[in-house]
């Protein structure tokens, strides 16, 4: 079965850095998005994205997160310069189509932790 | 704008025991889906089941059921026949058209022998 598959699984970075987060899709989806998850919390929407653009954004998709798809299977997700908060699984997912009765099938998730 | 409530922050059950995790959900929307999601010790996220809006019958997805009050709005999740596989968090989750889907704060469901 098609599954979304997220590289690397674990990421440690010190604060200030950089770090780029990778996500395959599954083949035939349209629709992608990112996701983070701090330790025991809430699952919480960070980024939509669609026809080579951003749909829509929460508010904690700040000037230091950018996404792209750079070629026709990738989708990445960069921290420009990670603060300690940043810590947290984030989730990549995709799906087949934007309209309510499509779910979304999520990845592995990588675990950033920021020191 | 929409939300997902769950209010049982953990829930027990003995094996081979049928349980019910809550959820309710709140749209102005007339259009859309609800899902529940598994999240094991792991990590990982796994789509277990799916309701529409103007889906007439409960959906069933071998031991989960969705049992869907849409006067209500809510959208409970049974499983039936618990396993110790089953031990995990849950997560009811709604999308509306064209839009993201929001989770609620999880069910942590534990299954003792």
């Amino acid at each position: 079965e098609p599954e979304v598959t997220q590289t690397p699984s674990h990421q440690v970075t010190q604060m200030g850095q950089e770090v780029i987060l990778r996500c395959v899709p599954i083949s035939n989806h349209l629709y992608f998005y990112w996701y983070r998850q701090i330790l025991g919390q809430k699952v919480e929407f960070l980024v939509s994205f669609y026809n080579n653009e951003i749909s829509e954004k929460s508010e904690i998709f700040d000037d230091q997160f950018s996404v792209e798809r750079p070629d026709g299977s990738n989708f990445t997700l960069k921290i420009r310069s990670t603060k300690l908060e940043d810590s947290a699984m984030y989730f990549c997912a995709s799906s087949v189509s934007g309209i309510h009765n499509s779910p979304l099938h999520f990845g592995n998730g990588t675990r950033l932790t920021v020191t | 704008a929409q939300k997902i409530t769950q209010t049982q922050p953990g829930m027990f059950v003995q094996e081979k025991e049928a349980v019910t995790l809550d959820c309710t959900y709140d749209t102005s929307d007339p259009s859309y889906g609800l899902f529940w999601y598994k999240q094991p010790s792991s990590g990982e996220m796994i789509f277990l089941i799916y309701q529409g809006s103007y889906d007439q019958q409960n959906a069933t997805e071998g031991r989960y059921s969705l049992n869907f009050q849409k006067a209500r709005k809510s959208a409970n999740l049974v499983i039936s026949a618990s396993q110790l596989g089953d031990s995990a968090m849950y997560f009811c989750a709604m999308r509306e058209p064209q839009g993201k889907l929001i989770f609620g704060t999880g069910t942590r469901l534990q299954v003792f022998p």
